[in-house]
């Protein structure tokens, strides 16, 4: 069974700064996902960034970036230049790359908060 | 506005009731699936339906059954209601199975037992 630790239960950081968020995996599968998902106070899920496993190069999306492990088993994501609507629920996911079953196992999740 | 329509948004209701949790997917959209968020359990994947056909299972109860219409809607049925059946109910969906499509996230369903 695949496991997801994300061992930051809050982070605050001031705005226009940097922000890491670490998460690590186990599994024993070769070919998966990594995700991060944004929950704000609204409670919608917002997918902010995929990661492919065969993939060595990390993924970006604007601000945000991952510093992806595959070795170690880790995927942690930074938030550059912070702004107070990066405040919200960050959850790491993993999948594995198998048609038929594509269910997302979640960490507990880090909240974040932006102090302007 | 994410494409996924869940109804209704709010639901509260006694211990032994039956509900129906209505999740309509994005246009275009063949899978669905469920997930509940609770506060002790976190997110946690229920079901998946792909084109009408349940297609994988997670932690689903036995009291808790799903499925997907022609149309593609799907609506989960909660019975015989526990308190701790009290969470947030998320409807996904993508294009196809495959998770190079991605999940689109409705906003959820929260259910209060009471």
């Amino acid at each position: 069974a695949q496991t997801v630790t994300q061992s930051q239960p809050e982070m605050s950081v001031q705005e226009a700064e940097t922000v890491t968020l670490s998460c690590t995996y186990d599994t024993s599968e070769n070919n998966y996902y990594l995700f991060w998902y944004k929950q704000p106070p609204s409670r919608q899920m917002i997918l902010v960034i995929r990661q492919e496993a065969y993939k060595q190069q990390n993924a970006t999306e604007n601000r945000f970036s991952v510093n992806f492990q595959k070795a170690a088993k880790s995927f942690s994501l930074k938030i550059s230049d912070s702004q107070l609507g990066d405040t919200a629920m960050y959850f790491c996911a993993f999948m594995i790359h198998s048609f038929g079953n594509e269910k997302l196992t979640f960490g507990t999740g880090t909240r974040l908060t932006i102090i302007p | 506005d994410s494409g996924v329509t869940q109804t209704p948004k709010h639901l509260i209701t006694a211990t032994g009731q039956r509900v129906t949790l209505r999740c309509s997917p994005r246009s275009g959209d063949l899978s669905v699936y469920w997930y509940q968020q609770s506060l002790d359990q976190g997110l946690q994947f229920l079901i998946q339906y792909y084109n009408g056909e349940e297609r994988a299972k997670g932690n689903i109860l036995e009291r808790f059954s799903a499925q997907q219409f022609p149309d593609l809607h799907s609506e989960l049925n909660l019975s015989s209601l526990e308190l701790g059946d009290s969470a947030l109910y998320f409807c996904a969906s993508s294009v196809a199975t495959g998770p190079n499509y991605g999940y689109t996230f409705g906003s959820g369903t929260r259910l209060t037992v009471v």
